[in-house]
């Protein structure tokens, strides 16, 4: 079963800074099944990034997400207020995994 | 647009059951796709539960996988979670999603159901 760990853990920004979240795979993965969730207290998780690098419907642009080997990455370019918040990396292969990563939030 | 929502007791017992349905509209669950359930205890991160494939194919994570079963009622639309010998580390939100049936994704969730294990 594939685990997947987030880096850091909590992420203290400014508005209007960028961020860069890490997610690595215990084991080589298809970047087509790896997906990234903003959650926030009371709310279902929002999709933000499926398939490591592709946009979901009226996600804004400055979100965006890339993939090096076993290392995938959630960049923020220009923090808005709306965007503190927990975020996870989430993994589904319909046969082996359905996990989701421990999180990052991103703080002011 | 697909909806989803979960329904179903907020509190049960110790030793008990939690069962849980997931009415879908807007969306047929006969089509090709994969229906699942994911859980948040409070103040921790999110965890899959299982899946649900529309022609009856189930995954189940493996640390729950002794305790739970995840079923579809065509007729109804909508799909269920069975989780036994319940304890208060159970208590989550519960939430039901559809996912996306090439990137793997859950794309459409429900609101999520708040469900506490206690006597």
């Amino acid at each position: 079963e594939i685990v997947l760990t987030q880096s850091p853990g909590t992420l203290s920004l400014s508005p209007g800074e960028g961020a860069t979240l890490s997610c690595k795979a215990s084991q080589t993965i298809s970047s087509r099944f790896l997906a990234w969730y903003q959650k926030k207290p009371g709310q279902a998780p929002r999709l933000l990034i499926y398939g490591a690098s592709n946009r979901a419907t009226g996600i804004p642009d400055r979100f965006s997400g890339s993939v090096s080997g076993t290392n995938f990455s959630l960049t923020i370019s220009r923090l808005e207020p709306e965007d503190f918040a927990v975020y996870y990396c989430q993994y589904y292969d319909s046969s082996t995994t359905f996990a989701f990563g421990p999180g990052t939030e991103v703080e002011i | 647009q697909v909806q989803l929502q979960e329904s179903g007791p907020g509190l049960v017992k110790p030793s008990e059951t939690l069962a849980l349905t997931c009415a879908v509209s807007g969306y047929s669950i006969t089509y090709d796709y994969n229906w699942g359930w994911i859980r948040q205890p409070p103040g921790k991160g999110l965890e899959g539960i299982g899946t649900i494939h529309h022609s009856g194919n189930t995954y189940y994570n493996r640390s729950l996988s002794s305790r739970v079963s995840i079923s579809l009622d065509t007729s109804k639309n909508q799909f269920s979670l069975k989780l036994n010998s319940v304890t208060a580390a159970d208590t989550a939100v519960y939430y039901c999603a559809r996912l996306d049936r090439y990137w793997g994704s859950p794309d459409f969730w429900g609101q999520g159901i708040l469900v506490t294990v206690s006597s």
